[in-house]
């Protein structure tokens, strides 16, 4: 089984809507963090989580929220999608140590219309 | 602004000759490099990575380059295979364990 799961892979909705992209872990590990992908910018963080009770904005958290319901999960919310908001999300994990690896989803590919 | 720059979009190499990746930095606050894989519909995977502090990291057919005076970094892998054919990132940490990305550099490898 993976290590860093994400669902759903795909999703189109429209313009408006609520959406939440949901990221589970088994690696025990402390750390999750949410990117998005877009072609030419390369990935970039949306938010990031270094415990349960700590959640922080990362470079681009306009028009997203996050929960942190356990350790293991980690869910990336659009209150209202709009189209710019297409892109491939990718959600990861660390341990939280000094030059440390960070491990990716498969990711999620949204379609805004 | 980006502060990990991956050039060149593509890269195009015949099999069993060496593929060299570069990647520019701006910010030299960065202790730690790494480089990652993607293929289609998959996540990216950790490939290398190499500490500030060193200037050349070897793992098998891959070897990463730090120039830190020049803020610059290679990827070279050597022989290059059909199965390397894929998606290359430039990643850098800052202190406290964020990542800043590059746009990727398509390899593809021809046989």
């Amino acid at each position: 089984d993976a290590d860093v799961t994400q669902t759903p892979r795909n999703r189109i909705t429209k313009t408006g809507k609520r959406i939440m992209l949901e990221c589970s872990q088994t690696k025990g590990h402390d750390r999750m963090y949410w990117y998005r992908q877009d072609p030419g910018l390369g990935l970039r963080l949306i938010y990031y989580s270094f415990d349960v009770k700590d959640i922080n904005k990362g470079e681009i958290s306009d028009g997203y929220s996050v929960s942190r319901q356990a350790q293991a999960k980690f869910s990336l919310s659009l209150e209202s999608a709009i189209p710019n908001q297409t892109a491939l999300y990718f959600c990861a994990t660390s341990v939280g140590t000094a030059q440390e690896t960070q491990y990716f989803g498969p990711g999620t590919r949204l379609l805004v219309l | 602004d980006q502060q990990v720059k991956q050039n060149s979009p593509s890269l195009s190499v015949q099999e069993g000759r060496i593929s060299i990746l570069n990647c520019d930095y701006t910010n030299s606050m960065f202790d730690y490099f790494l480089w990652y894989k993607k293929y289609p519909a998959e996540g990216p995977t950790f490939l290398i990575s190499i500490s500030s502090i060193k200037d050349k990291n070897e793992d098998g057919r891959f070897t990463v380059f730090l120039n830190k005076s020049a803020k610059h970094l290679s990827l070279h892998i050597v022989p290059s295979q059909p199965g390397d054919s894929a998606v290359y990132f430039c990643a850098a940490h800052f202190n406290d364990y964020k990542l800043s990305f590059g746009a990727g550099t398509t390899v593809t490898v021809r046989a």
